[in-house]
């Protein structure tokens, strides 16, 4: 049974960066796609990006100039940078593992990140 | 981007109803489409994948159909614990797009 944990901060301020991390627990970290999803206050999901089995990054367009996605193997980890948070960026952020068509089988708890002054 | 385009936006049904979401596309993208539940304060939980595959340990009166630009969910003999919402998400092509979210809720 595959969990992933997650964890980061979750109040910054304008212009700060996000840095968040998911571990991978039970599971085989090669051959998936891990991505990360964030979801505002009562509103919908967003893709922000994912990294592949070859570690390849690929973002979203309204994020990519502000978005990293790494991967750490050797801890069975990977994580998400987003620079210059404004309010806007307030959301729960969700870490997955994309499976079969890249479908997110495995999630995260989701982590609030609230960006205020 | 590919635009996915759920309706209803909001749904009310009884225990024992059947209900179907319905997910659009702006392009085809083949069978490429997944379903989600989400119930509040939770992540979202995989479904249906690849349009039609039922996600293991998904209860069976869920399904899944459609290809190219069309595609329904389906819930039989609604339980009270399936009173959530649902989101449809295109894996056709980056970005990943979502449809907006359906309530489906207790009459």
């Amino acid at each position: 049974q595959v969990q992933l944990q997650q964890w980061g901060a979750g109040l910054l301020k304008p212009s700060e960066t996000l840095s968040l991390t998911c571990a991978v627990y039970g599971g085989s970290f090669s051959g998936y796609y891990w991505s990360w999803i964030r979801q505002p206050p009562g509103k919908g999901l967003e893709w922000i990006g994912e990294i592949n089995h070859s570690g390849i990054p690929d973002y979203n367009p309204s994020l990519k100039s502000r978005v990293t996605i790494s991967v750490d193997t050797s801890k069975n980890q990977f994580s998400l940078k987003l620079s210059a948070m404004t309010a806007a960026d307030t959301a729960v952020y969700f870490c997955a593992r994309g499976g079969v068509g890249a479908s997110l089988h495995d999630w995260g708890q989701g982590t609030l990140v609230t960006v205020s002054s | 981007d590919i635009q996915m385009t759920q309706s209803p936006s909001s749904l009310s049904a009884s225990v024992g109803d059947r209900v179907t979401i319905t997910c659009r596309a702006s392009q085809s993208i083949s069978k490429y489409l997944n379903w989600y539940q989400q119930k509040p304060g939770r992540a979202p939980k995989l479904l249906i994948y690849v349009a039609s595959s039922l996600q293991s340990g998904v209860p069976s009166r869920f399904s899944g159909s459609g290809s190219g630009t069309d595609f329904t969910l389906t819930i039989n003999s609604l339980q009270p614990e399936d009173f959530a919402t649902y989101f449809c998400q295109q894996t056709y092509s980056t970005p990943r797009t979502f449809g907006q979210g359906t309530k489906l809720d207790i009459k």
